[in-house]
């Protein structure tokens, strides 16, 4: 079974500086590993997806991650952030086998300050 | 705007009664998913349909079940509702595996008083 683990329950940042949301992933096969961002009183959106190949990973809305397999890691990275910005992220993972579900951390709060 | 449209938005019940949420995929997705959001489990899978069938199960109750139909719209059926069953419900589709991006609806929020 496969798990996940978000390291920061709320991250605060200053608009115009960089933000990393870490997430740690826990599985015995191979995976997909998927970054979602929900804004208040909407559902979730797709901001970007690892299925294999490039490690690194770019998004919508400037967004990047990467899979790091030997640290089992799929760290979100943004290099300047905006109000807008201001929303949960949910990290979420799937195996090769065909399961067809996710699954998914407990979420980050990312908190832009002007 | 998703494609995917649920309803009702908000739902208000009792204990012990039995609910049906309902939810249209985006036009050409075969594949619908439902999800549990709540405060004290976050957000969990509940169960996934393929064309009509079910594919995957994860932590959906035995009070709770669902269906897609021929139209492939689904409703996922909530039964002896309790307390804790409040929760934020999502369906998502997509074109027809997990690989593919799964897009979500705006939700529908259960409280049981």
């Amino acid at each position: 079974a496969q798990s996940v683990t978000q390291l920061d329950s709320q991250v605060p940042v200053f608009e115009e500086a960089p933000v990393e949301l870490r997430c740690n992933y826990s599985s015995s096969v191979s995976v997909y590993l998927f970054w979602y961002v929900q804004y208040p009183n909407q559902g979730l959106q797709l901001l970007l997806k690892y299925l294999s190949g490039s490690t690194l990973v770019k998004g919508i809305n400037g967004f990047e991650a990467e899979f790091n397999k030997s640290q089992t890691s799929f760290h979100l990275r943004k290099p300047s952030v905006h109000i807008s910005d201001t929303a949960e992220y949910f990290c979420a993972v799937s195996d090769w086998q065909g399961a067809q579900k996710l699954v998914f951390g407990q979420g980050t709060r990312l908190t832009i300050n002007p | 705007d998703s494609g995917v449209t649920q309803t009702p938005k908000h739902l208000i019940t009792a204990t012990g009664q039995r609910v049906t949420l309902r939810c249209s995929p985006r036009s050409g997705d075969l594949s619908v998913y439902w999800y549990q959001q709540s405060l004290d489990q976050g957000l969990q899978f509940l169960i996934h349909y393929y064309n009509g069938e079910e594919r995957a199960k994860g932590n959906i109750l035995e009070r709770f079940s669902a269906q897609q139909f021929p139209d492939l719209h689904s409703e996922l059926n909530l039964s002896s509702l309790e307390l804790g069953d409040s929760a934020l419900y999502f369906c998502a589709s997509s074109l027809r595996a997990l690989t593919d991006t799964q897009y979500f609806g705006p939700g529908t929020r259960l409280t049981v008083l």
